[in-house]
């Protein structure tokens, strides 16, 4: 079974600043890994996903994450904060071609951007 | 609008009565999969279809849900007997299946249900 865990359930970053999410997760197969963020009131939107390939992939709004098979890490990171980047944000891993793809997620990271 | 649409968007109501959401997904996508999102936590998988048939049940749907998905297209999430316990948004999402890429979950914007 996969499962991922999100350290630190608030993250206070200021504007302008690096934001930095941790994910580690645990899967028997090879994964499929993604980070979704949910604006309050909504539904989740894809930020950015990882399935083979290049190992660093880029999404919307300027994030981008690594995998790391060693260290079964896919961290989030953007340069920049925005305000409009305070939101929630989830890491998820699922098993791929192997089976339904069923998403398992973290308990999330509620970001606050301080001006 | 041809995202993934949710109904109702919230519903009240008192413990031990019946609730019933809706689903509608994107009209080609194959699969559909329902979520439990509670406060503080992340979505749990519940269930997911293959056009009409569904394949998997998490633990967590005990026998007081059910769901289905009448002629793959639309699906239904039914409550009996709600508890507190069960307050909590219901995440619907939608993909298509098939070939050697993976298929995006798209999700709806859930429905949240409060117990009272």
């Amino acid at each position: 079974a996969q499962s991922v865990t999100q350290l630190g359930s608030h993250v206070s970053v200021s504007e302008g600043a690096l934001v930095l999410l941790r994910c580690n997760y645990s899967s028997s197969v090879p994964p499929y890994l993604f980070w979704y963020v949910q604006y309050p009131n909504q539904g989740l939107q894809l930020l950015l996903k990882y399935t083979t390939g290049a190992t660093l992939v880029k999404g919307i709004n300027g994030f981008e994450a690594e995998f790391k098979k060693s260290e079964t890490s896919f961290h989030l990171t953007k340069p920049s904060a925005h305000m409009s980047d305070a939101a929630e944000y989830f890491c998820a891993v699922s098993d791929g071609l192997y089976g339904n793809n069923r998403l398992a997620f973290g308990k999330g990271n509620q970001v606050v951007v301080i001006p | 609008d041809t995202g993934v649409s949710q109904d109702p968007r919230h519903k009240i109501t008192k413990r031990g009565q019946n609730v019933t959401f809706r689903c509608d997904p994107i009209s080609e996508h194959n699969r559909l999969y329902w979520y439990r999102q509670t406060l503080g936590q992340g979505p749990e998988f519940l269930t997911y279809f293959q056009n009409e048939a569904q394949l998997e049940k998490s633990r967590l749907l005990s026998d007081r849900f059910s769901a289905e998905r009448p002629k793959g297209s639309f699906s239904t999430l039914e409550i009996q007997r709600t508890e507190q316990g069960d307050s909590a948004m219901y995440l619907c999402a939608s993909s298509t299946i098939g070939g050697s890429s993976y298929n995006e979950q798209f999700f709806g914007p859930g429905t949240r249900l409060t117990v009272l």
